[in-house]
């Protein structure tokens, strides 16, 4: 079973803080890998997503870090808003000949005044 | 552009009971999934179709039928439903599927079945 591994389930940040949210994967094959953002009540939404060749990205407020020996990615929020709170998942997709996304459990993401 | 719509919005089963879930999308992509969205879980995979006229399983299948209909719309149906299947679905389209294209998602099908 592929798996993408994510923590913290729940982070609290102050507003302006940096919020951070990890994942881990297993197999060497994912070559894809974005973040969503979910809104209650809402579906999930891309946010930014990565791919193996490069060690970082950014967008705005939002930073992918990729680690590929380590076979580990987070996302940074910097300047952390009440706007940002909401679910966010990573992903991991298995080659350039697969639709089959893997999602880690989530991580709700709550920024306080 | 109402990009992903899913109908209905919410509803209530009883075990054995059968339903479809419809899902339409208008932004002429060539892929579309189901997902189940259970608390703690994530997000996982039902059914896809890589393109028009055809299907495959995903993550979590048993239970489950889908069709793709046309291009545009990608129905799922529960043929006996059991309290397991009490989730949020959700439906999504893409460009095409492979070598990763943004994934755009309805806003979901609350499903309980009791």
């Amino acid at each position: 079973q592929q798996q993408v591994k994510q923590s913290p389930q729940s982070l609290i940040v102050q507003k302006g803080g940096i919020s951070i949210i990890n994942c881990a994967y297993e197999n060497t094959a994912f070559d894809y890998f974005p973040w969503y953002q979910q809104f209650p009540g809402k579906g999930p939404a891309l946010l930014i997503a990565i791919r193996p060749d490069v060690s970082e990205k950014k967008e705005g407020r939002f930073t992918i870090s990729f680690n590929k020996s380590a076979k580990q990615f987070s996302l940074h929020i910097m300047d952390s808003q009440p706007g940002d709170s909401a679910t966010y998942f990573c992903a991991a997709l298995p080659g350039a000949g697969s639709y089959q996304l893997t999602f880690g459990k989530g991580t709700k993401l709550s920024v306080i005044p | 552009n109402a990009g992903v719509t899913q109908t209905p919005k919410f509803q209530v089963l009883k075990t054995g009971q059968s339903m479809t879930l419809q899902c339409a999308q208008d932004m002429n992509h060539n892929s579309m999934y189901w997902y189940r969205q259970d608390p703690g879980m994530g997000l996982r995979l039902i059914y896809y179709s890589a393109s028009e006229g055809t299907t495959d399983k995903g993550e979590v299948p048993n239970g489950y039928n889908v069709s793709r209909l046309n291009k545009r719309e990608f129905s799922l149906r529960l043929e006996s439903a059991a309290p397991s299947q009490t989730s949020v679905y959700f439906c999504a389209s893409s460009v095409q599927g492979r070598g990763g294209s943004p994934l755009h998602f309805g806003n979901g099908t609350r499903l309980t079945v009791t």
